[in-house]
């Protein structure tokens, strides 16, 4: 099965960018990278997600590496509301199997 | 209507009692998922069904019966529950097939207690 590592946890100040890396080194050739993140007391939510290139939306952007062996979350401006777990997760193409790996806990200091 | 509801919010059972957590969505989803979480863990994957029909089953013990009656209702049939089996029950649904974008729509959960 296809891995995702990330950092147990890291911390931001208030209104500053945050990077959350994930390395995926045994990602397959179409594997799609997707990020969730959930927030205490909630079901995880869907962040984002690409296959190759990097892809922005409201809530973020994701950096692919060239060689897709990792990825990198982007919070352009840190809110206390984005205090959440971030999980990076690999979904094969045309596949429902959704597996969440230990996810990093953001901390976000006022 | 992005809403997955699940009911009810909190469930506490003894070990020889029979339940049900019920998830319910109205989005047109044909792909609905169980997920196991204890406390400060990830969410783990239980069940998969795509198209009403049981497409991923992660050798859960038999005393966890998924039942998908349609394509809105998910439903998880509980008996002879153990204590280590407390946990967060996580529904989810999202498009299925060729249409999945992997964007998965979660509920705020069953929180069970077994006694």
């Amino acid at each position: 099965d296809a891995k995702t590592t990330q950092p147990n946890s890291m911390e931001s100040n208030e209104e500053e960018p945050v990077h959350l890396p994930c390395n995926h080194s045994t990602i397959s050739g179409t594997d799609y990278i997707h990020w969730y993140r959930q927030l205490p007391s909630q079901g995880p939510e869907y962040v984002i997600h690409g296959l190759t290139s990097n892809v922005n939306n409201r809530m973020a952007s994701l950096a692919i590496a060239e060689d897709r062996k990792s990825s990198t979350l982007i919070l352009h401006r840190a809110t206390l509301r984005d205090a959440a777990v971030y999980y990076c997760i690999l979904r094969p193409y045309n596949n429902n199997d959704m597996r969440f790996g230990a996810g990093t806990r953001l901390t976000v200091k006022p | 209507d992005t809403e997955v509801t699940q009911t009810p919010k909190h469930l506490v059972m003894g070990m020889t009692n029979k339940k049900s957590l019920k998830c319910e969505q109205h989005m047109g989803h044909r792909a609905m998922y169980w997920y196991k979480q204890k406390a400060k863990k990830p969410p783990e994957l239980m069940f998969v069904y795509s198209y009403e029909k049981l497409s991923i089953n992660e050798s859960v013990p038999s005393r966890f019966s998924p039942e998908c009656p349609n394509s809105s209702l998910l439903n998880l049939h509980l008996h002879a529950l153990q204590p280590e089996d407390s946990a967060l029950y996580l529904c989810a649904s999202s498009q299925a097939g060729r249409k999945n974008t992997g964007e998965l729509f979660f509920g705020e959960g069953s929180r069970l207690t077994v006694l």
